[in-house]
């Protein structure tokens, strides 16, 4: 059964500084991987899909990498910003199968 | 209306009531999803429609009765619910890969119904 973690589960830092999230899963066979953001009481923004094949994707300063062999993946921000305070998941699509599995996610807070 | 829309945003009901809730998306997706977020725990997969068929369903309680009714529209049945299924309550849509047996694009969410069970 694919079971996902996230460390740590809070985290707090100054503005401007470079961060690392960490989502690892048990199961080595997935599809793809997806980070999301969630702001208090709302819905998820997808930020970045890795696809099994690749190894890591970038979307402005946002960078995440993916090691399926070791069962990681990470989320980098660089230049961190008030904005980015919210709650990053990870989720892993095992196989061929629709069903995304979550972890518990990250709560960012970025002091201004 | 972009992307995809839930309605109510916020939900009272006492255990005795009959309400739903509603989801529409705008991408010309063929898959649906209901998910349920409770505090402190991953999002946890209901159902999952694919071209209006339910292919997944999680154990749900059937206090919980889903219905898609057309690709675009997603609907979920609450009655003679109970306190601990207040949560926040999430829809998704994504595209089912022609010739791929089961595999799906990524998800996109709604902003949730926060439903809270008295």
């Amino acid at each position: 059964k694919q079971e996902v973690t996230q460390i740590p589960a809070a985290l707090s830092v100054p503005e401007g500084e470079n961060l690392v999230l960490n989502c690892s899963f048990t199961d080595s066979a997935i599809y793809n991987l997806q980070w999301f953001r969630q702001d208090p009481g709302k819905g998820l923004t997808s930020l970045l899909l890795i696809q099994s094949s690749q190894r890591e994707q970038t979307s402005g300063r946002l960078n995440a990498s993916l090691d399926k062999s070791s069962g990681r993946s990470t989320l980098y921000i660089a230049a961190s910003q008030p904005g980015d305070s919210a709650t990053y998941l990870c989720a892993v699509k095992s196989g061929a199968t629709n069903k995304l599995i979550f972890g518990t996610g990250t709560l960012l807070a970025v002091q201004p | 209306e972009t992307g995809v829309t839930q309605t109510p945003r916020h939900l009272v009901m006492g255990m005795t009531n009959k309400k739903s809730l509603k989801c529409e998306q705008h991408l010309g997706h063929n898959a649906m999803y209901w998910y349920k977020q409770s505090a402190k725990k991953p999002l946890e997969l209901m159902f999952v429609y694919s071209l209006e068929e339910r292919v997944e369903n999680n154990s749900v309680p059937s206090r919980f009765s889903p219905e898609c009714p057309n690709s675009s529209h997603l609907f979920l049945h609450l009655h003679t619910l109970q306190p601990e299924d207040s949560a926040l309550y999430l829809c998704a849509s994504s595209q089912k890969v022609a010739g791929l047996a089961g595999t799906y694009n990524e998800q996109f969410f709604g902003p949730g119904t926060r439903l809270t069970v008295l």
